[in-house]
């Protein structure tokens, strides 16, 4: 256990499918990050929150939709996905920006 | 956008030698972390080095920061099958946010 709790584990859905991911950290970080994670690509850092704020968007198609409504919870609204979309999406979170990370156990998503 | 060259890609060892995975960088870190990720779980911190010509042990696991702060290495002695998963450095640049390498995916041979 890793203070950062992810739901749901695994998701599947439709391209017209409209779905929430939700992230929870217990630590009292400052800083909330999502990731993608597909085969053979490094870790693809999509968002970066620090202190509520949105401070990276790292060219991330408008499908995906970030929201922080405070500094324990991050959600990633996703929708009109497409097949290519399918991958592991890691929450983490750290003390401050771009200090040592916590990951939360991922959401295995899976676009039909 | 900064690069992290992560080598080798794939390490099949037998249990009982060592291993080690590289990473470089074409331009100077300010500092660089090392995580571990078991096969369906999630990355792990192991540790982060800042100093140029740095060292760092964990048991088994030894980490080195190159004198010019541009690469590094973990080096792990006498694989056990615990060892098994992908490990990753993760670059920092200035105060730019983390750069993961590819990762280099270790499977232990019984």
């Amino acid at each position: 256990e890793t203070g950062v709790t992810q739901t749901p584990r695994h998701l599947v859905m439709g391209m017209t499918n409209k779905k929430s991911l939700k992230c929870e950290q217990h630590l009292g970080h400052n800083a909330m990050y999502w990731y993608k994670q597909s085969a053979k690509k490094p870790l693809e850092l999509m968002f970066v929150y620090n202190f509520k704020e949105q401070t990276e968007n790292n060219s991330v198609p408008s499908r995906f939709s970030p929201e922080c409504p405070n500094s324990s919870h991050l959600f990633l609204h996703l929708h009109t996905l497409q097949p290519e979309d399918s991958a592991l999406y890691l929450c983490a979170s750290s003390p401050q920006a771009n200090e040592k990370l916590f990951f939360g156990s991922g959401t295995q998503l899976s676009v039909l | 956008g900064q690069q992290v060259m992560q080598i080798p890609q794939y390490q099949h060892v037998q249990e009982g030698e060592d291993f080690t995975t590289y990473c470089n960088s074409s331009t100077t870190l300010s500092n660089i972390q090392w995580y571990k990720q078991r096969p369906g779980g999630h990355p792990v911190f192991l540790i982060q080095l800042v100093k140029s010509g740095e060292v760092k042990k964990q048991k088994r696991l030894t980490f080195q920061f190159g004198e010019a702060k541009k690469n590094s290495s973990l080096h792990i002695t006498a694989t056990q099958t615990t060892d098994v998963g992908t490990y990753f450095c993760a670059g920092s640049f200035g105060n730019e946010k983390l750069t993961f390498g590819t990762g280099t995916r270790l499977t232990i041979i019984p």
